[in-house]
């Protein structure tokens, strides 16, 4: 089963809210990264937190980190429509170098 | 600031034809990766590459697969026989440690069209 499993929902919101998205994993992991993708492009690297961390802030970036539940979350706060995006957690486990992704969550910033 | 740089960004290659991904990673990164994501799918690890070496590789990167660094800055994907599955965006990434430890960086991507 695949690791990284984002919560599948498509999110649309207003300019100004905040935008939630959520991602649960299945065995022990090394970190957890959130990388944004714009439509057709490359995967950018948000935030990266460690599996001693439970919250980490990067900008309008929030994210926790919950390892007794498996599951991460991602917070944009104050949404612009740049934010307009997919959104991917992928988890390191370890033992191993390779990420994980999730499917995904497109996020939708209406001006 | 750096970055990971893909070329060519479209390729439209026939069936049963040989493809080279060319890719060049972060100067200083030791670690080198592909990843592949079919329309509408996951993004899903093909292999890491330490080195000169694979260091590990998934189930999906079979004997059609190859992988190269021909030079000090470039890092290739070579698929033998292209099948119309194989079209995909496939992903060149690096990181200055093992993928499990640090951030990885990826590059915009080359999409692959298997006709």
């Amino acid at each position: 089963s695949q690791q990284g499993e984002e919560d599948p929902q498509a999110l649309s919101i207003q300019e100004g809210e905040n935008a939630t998205m959520n991602c649960s994993y299945k065995t022990s992991i090394n970190n957890l990264q959130w990388y944004r993708q714009n439509s057709g492009r490359g995967l950018v690297h948000l935030i990266l937190i460690r599996s001693n961390e439970r919250e980490k802030h990067s900008g309008r970036l929030r994210v926790t980190l919950d390892t007794s539940k498996k599951s991460s979350s991602l917070l944009i706060t104050a949404s612009r429509a740049a934010d307009t995006a997919s959104y991917f957690c992928a988890t390191a486990p370890y033992g191993n170098n390779r990420l994980a992704f999730g499917k995904g969550n497109q996020v939708v910033v209406i001006p | 600031e750096p970055e990971v740089t893909q070329t060519p960004s479209h390729q439209v290659t026939q069936m049963g034809q040989e493809v080279i991904l060319r890719c060049v990673p972060i100067s200083n990164h030791l670690y080198f990766y592909w990843y592949r994501q079919i329309l509408g799918q996951k993004v899903e690890f093909l292999v890491s590459f330490y080195n000169n070496e694979i260091s590990e590789k998934s189930e999906i990167f079979d004997d059609q697969f190859s992988v190269e660094r021909p030079d000090g800055s470039n890092f290739t994907l070579k698929i033998r026989s292209t099948k119309l599955e194989d079209s995909a965006m496939y992903f060149c990434a690096s990181s200055e440690k093992t993928g499990g430890n640090t951030e990885a960086f990826f590059g915009q991507g080359t999409r692959l069209t298997v006709v």
